[in-house]
């Protein structure tokens, strides 16, 4: 299970963004993914999330980022991506995308997992 | 929004050592609990999910317990890689929600 993570770097306020995350080893149209970002040397926090066509395809928001940002996917080619706009100072932080929920069938019935994958993460920088 | 409110901040220990980490949640999040740990530079590393449950990989020196609406990460017999920072977070509800952090430092 892997996630690639590419995209970010620097960019002014009121810009805009977009980071991708490829994904393989599992089956990624089964999977909720989320994305987490972190300002460097503080704690996670979790900006959103989208759930697998099967369940629906929705997304959700934490506050700060809900009206911002977007998350979507491209099944066909096990990407995630995040579409950020109006960018502000406050969301300079390294991104991470992350399996939410996943499940996999086995021999004894499916097996659920929950972030049990991270990708490397990408700095994004906010600034003038 | 559900708080986890994470103890210790910060933790000193010695090559060996056994250590308790605690979360405390504002409500009940069932067992939808999680535990990572993270060094510097790096990537959150999963170790244990629905509150006690090992990530795939992840040594059996990593016990996760609970009880009610608190939340236990355990160590055991402390290694130099161990020293880190560890995160719980619930996904019981939205927003997904971490604790602070604890850093474990020698």
């Amino acid at each position: 299970v892997q996630l690639v993570q590419s995209g970010g770097g620097l960019v002014k306020p009121g810009g805009s963004l977009r980071l991708s995350c490829a994904a393989s080893g599992f089956t990624f149209n089964n999977a909720w993914m989320s994305w987490v970002r972190q300002v460097p040397g503080k704690g996670l926090e979790w900006i959103g999330r989208l759930k697998s066509k099967a369940d629906g395809g929705t997304t959700q928001y934490a506050a700060p980022v809900k009206g911002r940002f977007t998350i979507s996917r491209d099944d066909s080619k096990n990407m995630l991506y995040l579409q950020m706009s109006d960018l502000k100072t406050e969301d300079t932080a390294v991104y991470y995308c992350t399996t939410d929920y996943r499940w996999e069938p086995g021999q004894w019935g499916a097996t659920d997992y929950y972030f049990d994958s991270w990708g490397q993460g990408v700095l994004v920088t906010v600034s003038s | 929004d559900i708080q986890m409110t994470q103890s210790p901040t910060s933790l000193s220990a010695s090559v060996g050592d056994r250590v308790t980490i605690t979360c405390r949640a504002s409500q009940d999040v069932r067992y939808n609990v999680g535990w990572f740990q993270q060094k510097p530079g790096k990537a959150p590393k999963p170790l244990i999910s629905d509150a006690v449950s090992l990530q795939s990989g992840v040594p059996t020196k990593f016990i996760g317990s609970s009880s009610g609406t608190d939340f236990t990460l355990t160590i055991t017999s402390l290694q130099p890689e161990d020293f880190a920072t560890y995160f719980c977070q619930q996904y019981y509800s939205l927003p997904i929600t971490f604790g602070h952090g604890t850093k474990l430092d020698i």
